[in-house]
């Protein structure tokens, strides 16, 4: 059962273009965490956010977790080839275990 | 530190015979994860591990999966007997405590002919 839903599945994007990815859920997550996969990796850690509300950024991307920490989003401002990947999103609840989301497909073409 | 380390990368294996897929943690971490990933359905939860002990194996598609982990370094996943639509890509993942996030490791791309 996927607890957790992305959207878009796709996107297709030309270099520089902004854009955003969500993560949506009917449960309550202690915290929520976004990975990105390239092909033939594991997922890769990029942030945890655990307050409800709360936004951190790396760079050009920003993360929001929703207020009451059941939904979340991955913002990218100014896009380049090397944000290709999947993106994951992946929430935790207290007994730590992470359910990870269906996925977006990002593609940034030069 | 070297990461989570997982072997075989791949493997190739006909119907029928038993599969061994193997993970070291990164040390330290007191929580170890079992992932299969497929286009269809995506990144699954397996299995997971707390302090050596299995807490949550409700993933675990059917009684031909079975996983141990006998120290705090190192853990296997087993199928026996395996089948073609087994095949995907098996993901060991450790976590240090609860919510901080999981480090992944490469990936065992099993194929089952």
């Amino acid at each position: 059962t996927q607890l957790l839903e992305q959207s878009p599945q796709f996107l297709s994007i030309q270099e520089g273009e902004n854009l955003t990815v969500y993560c949506n859920s009917s449960s309550v997550f202690s915290s929520l965490q976004w990975y990105r996969q390239e092909p033939g990796e594991g997922p890769v850690l990029l942030v945890t956010v655990v307050t409800g509300g709360e936004v951190k950024k790396l760079k050009r991307l920003t993360f929001q977790f929703g207020d009451a920490r059941k939904d979340s989003s991955l913002h990218i401002t100014a896009a380049q080839p090397g944000d290709t990947g999947l993106y994951l999103c992946a929430g935790a609840n207290t007994g730590n275990q992470f359910y990870f989301g269906t996925g977006t497909s990002l593609t940034v073409i030069p | 530190d070297a990461g989570v380390i997982q072997s075989p990368r791949h493997e190739v294996t006909e119907m029928g015979q038993e599969v061994t897929l193997r993970c070291k943690p990164i040390s330290g971490h007191n929580s170890l994860f079992w992932y299969r990933q497929t286009m269809m359905r995506g990144l699954e939860l397996l299995i997971y591990f707390n302090n050596n002990v299995p807490i949550d194996d409700s993933g675990m598609p059917e009684d031909r999966f079975s996983a141990k982990m006998p120290n705090a370094s190192f853990s296997t996943l087993k199928i026996q007997p395996s089948e073609p639509r087994d095949s995907a890509v098996y993901f060991c993942a450790s976590s240090l405590r609860g919510g901080a996030g999981a480090f992944f490791g490469q990936g065992t791309r099993l194929t089952v002919v």
